[in-house]
């Protein structure tokens, strides 16, 4: 069966530079999520999408911007990066009977 | 104010033992879930099982067990003979979709198993 794709998976980026993290959910999934999990941390909330519509924030910084577009695949950008930003950064998806299916994650190193 | 507690950080146990994970959840919803997740090594999360508010079944799912009690809040999981294959992070979550108006999850802290073979 189809999971969520999240790519890619590992980044390394210099402090100060723009990350571009993308996510293909689950098809016929309507709802798409990302959570932001520092390093011996808990998943974060950051924000997400229902029907191409942001539906609820969460602790996402300005510097953070994401959106879905007509394919339903969305993206999170992340500008003036900082070394705090190294996370693994997960995407799921779901539809309103399921529950969220994640992707494996993409693992962000800023140096 | 974390919605999600996890008290056990970790927990090391020997191969074939039984271990419960606990999790004590806050919610003013009277609708909401409650979900296990597995985080191996490897990184990605497993979904394990979804609970809805009003489904108080116990459910046990090969070595797997739950025990949901609204009367103390809690949503503990159980591994019976637990593996090596078991060693992972779980995270236990909820979700608030009537106060929140989406499904995202509040996550614990999660608990580090280690099964020392």
């Amino acid at each position: 069966a189809a999971g969520v794709i999240q790519s890619p998976r590992h980044l390394i980026k210099e402090k100060r530079e723009t990350a571009t993290l993308k996510c293909y959910p689950i098809p016929r999934h309507d709802t798409v999520y990302w959570y932001q999990q520092g390093p011996g941390q808990d998943p974060q909330f950051l924000i997400s999408f229902y029907e191409k519509m942001q539906s609820d924030k969460g602790s996402i910084p300005d510097r953070f911007s994401a959106q879905q577009f007509s394919d339903y695949h969305s993206e999170l950008n992340m500008s003036s990066l900082e070394l705090g930003d190294s996370a693994l950064y997960f995407c799921a998806s779901s539809s309103t009977q399921t529950e969220a299916f994640f992707g494996q994650g993409t693992r962000l190193t800023v140096v | 104010a974390q919605k999600v507690t996890q008290a056990q950080t970790e927990i090391s146990v020997v191969e074939k033992e039984d271990v419960t994970l606990d999790c004590v959840y806050e919610t003013r919803d009277t609708t909401y879930y409650l979900f296990w997740y597995k985080q191996p090594p490897s990184g990605e999360l497993v979904f394990l099982i979804r609970r809805n508010s009003f489904d108080e079944q116990n459910e046990i799912s090969g070595r797997y067990s739950w025990n949901f009690q609204k009367s103390t809040s809690s949503f503990n999981f159980t591994i019976t003979a637990s593996q090596v294959v078991d060693s992972a992070v779980y995270f236990c979550a909820l979700s608030e979709p009537f106060q929140t108006g989406a499904n995202n999850l509040f996550f614990g802290t999660g608990t580090r198993l280690t099964v020392i073979p």
